[in-house]
């Protein structure tokens, strides 16, 4: 498979802990996005790199969260003292470049619950 | 007031049904119009892109866009079982994809 891959696909914590996603783009996309979905939303946007510079992120990635794409390659997604507002899906997509009818491909979501 | 408007449905239309999908945006600065279906538990998929105002068509499904009234369309002609999905609608401003703004979906549902 060498979509977009995403680990784990699912993943129930405890109010506190912290928490780690691993996304693994298309091999040769040099853009990797973070996306989060609630239920009945569509995704909002968290943070984007190019290679490995964080170039964008949104006002609703929190203190408690922070990303890093080392080496430009695969990228990882950590929530620190996760509360329950953190329920959702984060979803990860990878482009090459990001020129006109760039497409960003999907990975298949990590759904947190957090109780 | 939302940037974009989407209504979240559920549509259910029966097998070979013409589906119209509709969204409203507030933003004059987007340009790239998109749509996304998604199946349930499984990330959006990328169905027609289009830059600024006109039609575009592929196979079954036809994207309309009408800056003047910031309003988009999908249709989806003779629709099937498989269609069944949520569609998303998506624009942004820029080729940069980070600013894509997406409606919140519409959950279909195409009888056999």
């Amino acid at each position: 498979d060498t979509g977009v891959s995403q680990d784990p696909r699912h993943k129930i914590t405890k109010r506190g802990q912290n928490v780690t996603f691993r996304c693994d783009p298309i091999s040769e996309h040099n853009r990797l996005y973070w996306y989060r979905q609630t239920l009945g939303q569509g995704p909002e946007f968290l943070t984007y790199f190019q290679n490995e510079a964080q170039l964008e992120k949104s006002r609703l990635l929190s203190d408690r969260f922070s990303a890093e794409r080392p080496k430009g390659s695969f990228s990882t997604l950590e929530i620190q003292r996760t509360e329950q507002g953190d329920s959702a899906m984060y979803l990860c997509a990878s482009s090459l470049g990001g020129g006109v009818n760039t497409e960003a491909f999907f990975g298949q979501g990590t759904r947190l619950t957090v109780v | 007031q939302k940037e974009v408007e989407q209504d979240p449905g559920p549509l259910s239309v029966p097998e070979g049904a013409i589906v119209s999908l509709n969204c409203t945006y507030s933003n004059s600065a987007f340009q790239y119009f998109m749509w996304y279906r998604q199946y349930s538990r499984k990330g959006p998929e990328l169905l027609m892109y289009t830059y600024s105002s006109g039609n575009k068509e592929d196979g079954r499904f036809t994207a309309q866009v009408d800056k003047s009234s910031k309003y988009i369309s999908l249709f989806i002609r003779d629709s099937q079982p498989s269609d069944s999905a949520t569609y998303l609608c998506a624009m942004s401003p820029n080729t940069g994809g980070f600013k894509t703004i997406f409606g919140a979906g519409t959950r279909l549902f195409v009888k056999a």
